[in-house]
């Protein structure tokens, strides 16, 4: 069965700043997926980034890119120039290769202080 | 924004009662699926749907069910509720399984109190 693990219940970012956020899995799979989610106060669970682990290049999307290290079977959230909507809770979800489930975990506070 | 819609959007119920969920998606996705998000756990699998009549076990599927008899519509019930069940309830979709078609995007899930 497939882990994933955020370590770090709550971190708090000056707004401009630069904040990164931690994940790791474990997995015996060699194809699969990495999903980051945001949940701001309003509950609604919204896709930030997606990863293919066969790709080596890092995904991006505007102010969120990830580091993706396959070997240390490590997904990092970075979060550029961070605003004040950008305070959520985020969570690292994985999923493995056909099999459509996500494994999330168990999410991330962030706050970014004005 | 997917179409995705749930409800009701909030309820509160009597422990013994059957609570009955809908998700409805205006997307024709053929993938479905129910979560139940509690602190500490993030979110957990319930149930989910591969097709109309095709549903599969997820993590936490103890005292729930679920049925579809349409693509646009994956009901979760309770058939009694318990205080354990009190959580917020997610539905999400997806195409498919396929490279492309696997990312899901979520309702705006649904608030039950079990008294």
């Amino acid at each position: 069965a497939q882990t994933v693990t955020q370590s770090q219940p709550e971190m708090s970012v000056q707004e401009a700043e630069t904040v990164t956020l931690s994940c790791t899995y474990d997995t015996s799979e060699s194809n699969y997926y990495l999903f980051w989610y945001k949940q701001p106060p309003s509950r609604q669970m919204i896709l930030v980034i997606r990863q293919e682990a066969y790709k080596q290049q890092n995904a991006t999307e505007n102010r969120f890119s990830v580091n993706f290290q396959k070997a240390a079977k490590s997904f990092s959230l970075k979060i550029s120039d961070s605003q004040l909507g950008d305070t959520a809770m985020y969570f690292c979800a994985f999923m493995g290769g056909a099999n459509s489930k996500l494994t999330f975990g168990k999410g991330i506070t962030l706050s970014v202080r004005p | 924004d997917a179409g995705i819609t749930q409800s009701p959007r909030h309820k509160v119920t009597e422990t013994g009662t059957p609570v009955t969920l809908r998700c409805h998606q205006t997307e024709n996705h053929r993938y479905m699926y129910w979560y139940r998000q509690d602190p500490g756990h993030g979110l957990r699998l319930i149930h989910y749907s591969y097709g109309v009549k095709d549903t599969d076990k997820g993590e936490v599927s103890d005292g729930y069910s679920v049925s579809r008899s349409k693509t646009e519509d994956f009901l979760l019930t309770l058939e009694s509720a318990t205080s354990s069940q009190t959580s917020v309830y997610f539905c999400a979709i997806s195409e498919g399984p396929l490279r492309g078609q696997e990312t899901q995007y979520f309702g705006p899930g649904t608030r039950l109190l079990v008294l």
